[in-house]
């Protein structure tokens, strides 16, 4: 069964400062794979997805996240966090040929301080 | 622009009520989700629809059911609501096809029961 580990609850980052957020995925094949944001009081919002192809895949907001392969990962960074950024952020993955399943990951609270 | 409306924002039931949470999208979707979001467990898959009087069973579906009539709408049943069902419930929805694999959500109704 797939499933989705997201290894850090809460991060604090300082306004202006880079931001990696880390997300591990076990799955027998490729999965597709999902970055989501929810802000306080909101619905999830799609940042950004990976299918296939390049591995470094830009979403909005100025998010981007990597693929990597041999380490199972899929990790959701961006250069300057600004303070509208604090949110609650998902991973997720679905099994491509399966059903419409998507398993989501725990969930990474993010903090923006000035 | 895409919607997906829950009926209600906030709700408050007692033990052992019948509760209907109502979603309803403008997208001409063909599948939708009911998912329940705890802290700390992320989103749990509730039950989907991937047509209208379809649904399937996802990872929670011990005193839930679900109701799809119409393709725009689908209900979710809380039989004889208990506490441990206090909660914030997510719907969704997407389009069939992998090159749309985006579920979009509503903006969720926090139920308590007491």
């Amino acid at each position: 069964a797939q499933s989705v580990t997201q290894p850090d609850i809460h991060i604090t980052v300082s306004e202006g400062a880079s931001l990696e957020l880390r997300c591990n995925y076990s799955y027998g094949a490729t999965p597709y794979l999902f970055w989501y944001v929810q802000s306080p009081g909101q619905g999830l919002q799609l940042l950004l997805k990976y299918f296939s192809g390049d591995t470094l895949v830009q979403g909005i907001k100025g998010f981007e996240a990597e693929f990597k392969r041999s380490q199972s990962s899929f990790n959701l960074r961006k250069p300057s966090v600004h303070w509208s950024d604090a949110a609650e952020y998902f991973c997720a993955v679905r099994n491509p040929g399966g059903y419409q399943k998507v398993t989501f990951g725990t969930g990474t609270k993010l903090q923006v301080i000035p | 622009d895409v919607k997906v409306t829950q009926s209600s924002r906030y709700l408050v039931k007692r033990t052992g009520e019948k509760v209907f949470l109502e979603c309803v999208q403008d997208m001409d979707h063909e599948n939708m989700f009911w998912y329940r979001q705890d802290p700390g467990l992320g989103l749990r898959l509730i039950y989907f629809s991937y047509d209208v009087k379809m649904k399937e069973k996802g990872d929670i579906p011990e005193g839930y059911s679900v109701s799809r009539e119409k393709k725009e709408r689908f209900s979710l049943i809380l039989e004889s609501a208990s506490t441990n069902q206090t909660s914030m419930y997510l719907c969704a929805s997407r389009t069939s096809g992998a090159a749309f694999d985006t579920q979009y959500f509503g903006p969720g109704t926090r139920l308590t029961v007491l």
